[in-house]
Formats: structure tokens, C-alpha cells, sequence
């Protein structure tokens, strides 16, 4: 069974420019939660998106969007970046809401994808 | 709001030591679950161990146990005989039980950098 799939790995932008980062859930998987990991804050809780509804949102400005498809695919999105922005973001997938999987244990993460902005 | 806090930023042993990761976590609630993440350099999140509040008993899994001390809000992690892929970054997560609030999951630490050194 294929685990969750993120891409691309590594990019680079510059500030002001946009970017587009995909995640692919394990299948069957409904529900993908977007994450950001920077070593000064940690993992934060960006969005969640769950048969194509985006239920919750963390305390992130409006520059970060998101949208999951019906194969449950979803990509995120960063306009206008800013030097801050330059973080590893991770997907994880799960069956059910990312509250209950988190309860259960039953979250998957993907490798991540490494953004820097210069 | 829940914390957590890992006051380790960095951690280094040898080979075949026992070495304890500490966590510890601020909330109000009685119903909630704890968690011990790896991120290996490959960066994908692994759970670890999973510590249900309203057991007294510790949890363990193979050569990886917990020191729970819920009145002192404590959640160390113990990693006994460790081995050279035991190297990663260690999360310590929360996550309040249904039906309580904390849509948007797990919170984590901030982490420990764990480093095996042969």
C-alpha cells in the first residue's frame, strides 16, 4: 500500500512569488491535514480538508490556501511569499478527521516538502 | 489553549545507553492522549507511542516506554538500548479526548534532536 506522497521535495522561490505543493493520501483516505515545521515554532496545524470541504483552519493568514480534490488529493498554496514562509510543509492523511485519527493514532505523514524562499 | 514543552532542544548518547526525553503539557481538560513522534532524517513523522490519559499505566512498545505523571503534567519518554536508527527529531504531542474542542488536532513540541552516536 502506497504511503502518502508529497511533491515536490525541495523548492526554491523568491519573495513575492507563489507556490503550489501537492499531497496524494493513501488511498481510501478522505480526510489530509497540511502542517507547517519551522524550528522556531514547531509543527503548526495549517488546514484540513476532508471529501473536498476544508473543515478547520489554523491561525494562518488568508496568503495560505488550500483544495482537495475528489480522488482526495490536495494541494496548498502560498501567495505573495515572504522570508518566513521558508519551512517544511507536511501532509498526513487519514480515514477519518484529523481529530479522531489524532485521538486514534492513525495518522500518516508524508516526507514533507521543503520550501525556501530567498 | 493547550502546550506543550520539551525543554531539550538536543540530546547526544552513545550506542546501547538509555537516554529520557522529557515533555511536559499544560491543559485543563481530564480526557486526553499523549504522543511521542519520530522524524528521522527521511522526515517522515512515525508514531512511536501513545499514552491514553485516564490509564495509569505507562505505555510501552518494545524498547520505548513512558513515564507518565499526570498530576505533574510530565510525559517523558525513555528509549532503552538505543540504536543508531533511533537518530531523528522527537515530538511529544496532545490532543484532547471527543467530545471536547481542538479541531485541528494534535498540538506538538517543538522537539528534541535526538543524536545516536556509534
Amino acid at each position: 500500500k502506497a504511503g502518502v506522497t508529497q511533491t515536490p521535495r525541495y523548492l526554491i522561490k523568491t519573495r513575492g512569488q507563489q507556490v503550489t505543493l501537492s499531497c496524494s493520501p493513501i488511498s481510501g483516505h478522505r480526510s489530509v491535514s497540511w502542517y507547517q515545521q519551522t524550528p522556531g515554532q514547531g509543527l503548526q496545524f495549517l488546514f484540513e480538508y476532508f471529501s473536498e470541504t476544508q473543515r478547520n483552519k489554523g491561525n494562518f493568514p488568508g496568503r495560505f490556501s488550500g483544495r482537495q480534490f475528489s480522488n482526495s488529493r490536495s494541494e496548498m498554496n502560498v501567495s505573495t511569499l515572504e522570508l518566513g514562509d521558508s519551512a517544511l510543509y507536511l501532509c498526513a492523511s487519514s480515514l477519518t478527521s484529523v481529530r479522531v485519527a489524532g485521538i486514534t493514532g492513525e495518522l500518516f505523514f508524508g516526507e514533507g516538502s521543503r520550501l525556501t524562499v530567498l | 489553549a493547550q502546550t506543550v514543552t520539551q525543554s531539550q532542544p538536543e540530546m547526544s548518547v552513545q550506542e546501547a545507553e538509555t537516554v529520557t526525553l522529557s515533555c511536559t503539557y499544560d491543559t485543563s481538560e481530564s480526557n486526553y492522549y499523549l504522543f511521542w513522534y519520530k522524524q528521522p532524517p527521511s522526515r517522515q513523522m512515525i508514531l512511536v507511542i501513545r499514552q491514553e490519559a485516564y490509564k495509569q499505566q505507562n505505555a510501552t512498545e518494545n524498547r520505548f516506554s513512558v513515564n507518565f505523571q499526570k498530576a505533574a503534567k510530565s510525559f517523558s519518554l525513555k528509549i532503552s538500548d538505543s540504536q543508531l536508527g533511533d537518530t531523528a527529531m522527537y515530538f511529544c504531542a496532545f490532543i484532547e479526548g471527543l467530545p471536547g474542542g481542538g479541531a485541528d488536532g494534535l498540538t506538538f513540541g517543538k522537539g528534541t534532536h535526538l543524536i545516536i552516536q556509534p
